[in-house]
């Protein structure tokens, strides 16, 4: 069965330190992979997505992400974070096979310390 | 250039009761899935809506059905509402020949 693990619940990081949070997928060659961003309440905001080519892909707000095929990972990155990142994160995953319904990871929360 | 906007913003209701949330795509989109976020969880796919027919669909009773009109908004329903339907319902259009989702602001619903 297809799944998404983000093995991290929570992470807090200093204002203007560096951020990694982590996405493993299982099953499936060929996945589509995204990272989105939800505030408090609010629904799922789009940071960046890879398909297919270049496997570091840059994303809105100062984010990127890997795609390691090897890993079965998909690792969003920012080099100094701000404190309006305080926010979740969630690591989704499509598989061409099965269409574009997508398979969410739990979440991290991320909490931005002054 | 409006994104995807649901209706209503939050909504309570009692077991046994029936619910319809709806959905209005971004312009020029023509697939519409809907998720159920429950607390502290991602968002799980409940169906996908593409040319008014259910395309494709997750691990969820029947109580749950759809209907997606000419228009390219679409209705979730949940029949015989139960405390564990009380979610975040997030209703997410894509274009044409592509596969990203772009998600709208969400339902709160709670059941008593």
């Amino acid at each position: 069965a297809q799944s998404v693990t983000q093995p991290d619940i929570h992470i807090t990081v200093s204002e203007g330190a560096s951020l990694e949070l982590r996405c493993n997928y299982s099953y499936g060659a060929t996945p589509y992979l995204f990272w989105y961003v939800q505030s408090p309440g609010q629904g799922l905001q789009l940071l960046l997505k890879y398909f297919s080519g270049d496997t570091l892909v840059q994303g809105i707000k100062g984010f990127e992400a890997e795609f390691k095929r090897s890993q079965s990972s998909f690792n969003l990155r920012k080099p100094s974070v701000h404190w309006s990142d305080a926010a979740e994160y969630f690591c989704a995953v499509g598989w061409e096979e099965y269409g574009n319904k997508l398979v969410f990871g739990a979440g991290t929360i991320l909490r931005v310390k002054s | 250039d409006a994104g995807v906007t649901q209706s209503p913003t939050h909504l309570i209701k009692t077991r046994g009761q029936q619910v319809t949330l709806r959905c209005s795509p971004k312009s020029g989109h023509d697939t519409v899935s809907w998720y159920q976020q429950a607390l502290g969880q991602g968002p799980q796919f409940i169906f996908q809506y593409y040319e008014e027919e259910e395309r494709q669909r997750g691990n969820f009773p029947d109580r749950f059905s759809g209907h997606q009109f000419p228009n390219y908004s679409s209705e979730l329903n949940v029949n015989a509402l139960l405390l564990g339907d009380s979610a975040l319902y997030l209703c997410a259009s894509s274009p044409p020949t592509a596969d990203t989702q772009y998600f709208g602001p969400g339902t709160r619903l709670t059941v008593l």
